[in-house]
């Protein structure tokens, strides 16, 4: 089954704890990103990758870390984490790296919490 | 700026109404379009997409879209909403010459049955 995994998906941590969530499809994709979706603000991007070892900032990317050694792995990292990262994350992927309507896949979602 | 906007922030209907939900966004080039919804607790999911020819789109459950150039819309329909259409809905675009999906701020829907 085509899918985008994600793990944990809920996480409470503590401030400067550093954290990875990591995010795994198996279609084959170039084109991974994560976002975070927090209320009236939609969902921001944060970094993208359009192949691998290629990466680059999104809309948000203060804090945040990403890495892609693999097709198929795209793992978030939150290197000293504060409470201004509570929310939920979600990674995506799709094929191609044109417009021409490529569908976007979301995984499940990580809801964190930095306390 | 590239952008997208959803003016509905939140909308109740009962059942059986018919919704629409805006979907406007800034730009007057290439564009390809986007709805996607995410139901309580769910990831989001496609509902449809627009990236040429007729400007009348059919999705799945029951919704379309219609895409008015002239307009920079991109607005999603129902005849009859169901109990079961509670849920956020994102509007998204793909602008020409960029990989980037940009979101809309959501338009949360809740039927009432």
């Amino acid at each position: 089954e085509a899918q985008v995994t994600q793990n944990p998906r809920y996480l409470i941590t503590v401030t400067g704890k550093k954290l990875t969530v990591t995010c795994s499809q198996n279609m084959n994709h170039e084109y991974m990103s994560w976002y975070r979706q927090d209320p009236g603000l939609g969902l921001r991007q944060i970094y993208y990758s359009m192949n691998v070892e290629v990466t680059d900032k999104g809309d948000v990317p203060e804090g945040y870390k990403v890495s892609r050694k693999e097709k198929r792995n795209f793992p978030l990292i939150l290197e000293s984490p504060s409470p201004n990262q509570t929310s939920l994350y979600f990674c995506a992927s799709r094929s191609g790296q044109g417009t021409r309507g490529d569908t976007q896949y979301f995984g499940p979602g990580t809801r964190l919490t930095v306390l | 700026a590239q952008s997208v906007s959803q003016h509905n922030h939140h909308v109740i209907l009962s059942e059986a109404a018919s919704l629409e939900l805006g979907c406007n966004y800034s730009y007057g080039g290439t564009v390809n379009l986007f709805w996607y919804v995410q139901y309580p607790g769910q990831h989001l999911q496609l509902l449809l997409k627009y990236f040429s020819g007729d400007p009348l789109v059919k999705g799945i459950k029951g919704f379309e879209a219609e895409f008015i150039k002239s307009k920079f819309s991109f607005n999603l329909r129902k005849p009859s909403v169901q109990w079961s259409d509670t849920a956020e809905y994102f509007c998204a675009v793909i602008f020409s010459g960029t990989y980037k999906y940009i979101f809309g701020t959501g338009t949360r829907l809740k039927v009432l049955a």
